[in-house]
């Protein structure tokens, strides 16, 4: 069965980077975009991007510019999410999800189970 | 891109129906047929339950049903069951590789 499974929790400090990685199985890696999502807490869903596996080509949202790099190891099936400058409002959950089908289906069928990154002095 | 404009609750008796809003513009929402909703109850992952506007899933009970007109996209749970109280969020392809969420509704069953 499909699984995406996150590392654990992490507690940073203001301006330093946070990594965060989902490891996949049950299907072929290469073949689903890779898109991360994350959720303050009592809040709503942020697109942050997503990876193509197969190529390496990311499409980050405007705000994480810069800031954000997305990439994978296809010998492990696991994609990684790079997060730099943190800030305190970095303080939330983070998800990694599946894009179902291939390319252009443009909706999420299987996710992570979350990895809470605490951003904190 | 902002995020696409849920109402922060809704709530129906059991067995009634229910119909939860998703506004955006002709950008993500009016521009395409790619508004996709998601299921969440408290402390786990969301889960699809809508997609390609109305399209279900398999598993997906069809009280769920989903319908778009212009900018704003519909979510209509049928026969409230318990089960169904959580948190639902669309989401929308929003052109140029994009995509744009809501910022979700709470579900209460009363």
């Amino acid at each position: 069965q499909v699984q995406l499974v996150q590392s654990g929790a992490e507690v940073k400090k203001p301006g330093a980077s946070v990594k965060v990685s989902c490891k996949t199985s049950g299907y072929t890696f290469t073949g689903y975009y890779i898109h991360w999502v994350r959720q303050a807490p009592g809040q709503g869903l942020e697109w942050m991007g997503r990876v193509n596996p197969r190529t390496g080509g990311t499409d980050y949202a405007h705000r994480f510019q810069g800031r954000v790099t997305m990439t994978r190891d296809t010998s492990i099936s696991t994609a990684y999410m790079e997060l730099s400058s943190l800030k305190s409002d970095d303080t939330v959950v983070y998800y990694c999800v599946r894009e179902a089908g291939g390319s252009g289906t443009y909706h999420f069928d299987y996710w992570g189970q979350g990895t809470l990154v605490t951003v904190s002095s | 891109q902002s995020a696409l404009t849920q109402p922060p609750s809704a709530s129906g008796s059991p067995g009634q129906s229910v119909t939860i809003s998703c506004t955006g513009t002709s950008s993500d929402v009016g521009g395409y047929n790619y508004v996709s909703w998601y299921q969440q109850h408290p402390g786990k992952a969301p889960k699809l339950v809508i997609y390609e506007v109305s399209k279900r899933p398999s598993g997906v009970p069809d009280r769920f049903s989903g319908s778009k007109s212009g900018n704003t996209a519909s979510l209509t749970v049928s026969g409230l069951l318990d089960e169904d109280e959580a948190d639902y969020f669309c989401s929308s392809y929003a052109g140029g590789n994009s995509f744009v969420f809501g910022g979700g509704t709470k579900l209460t069953v009363l």
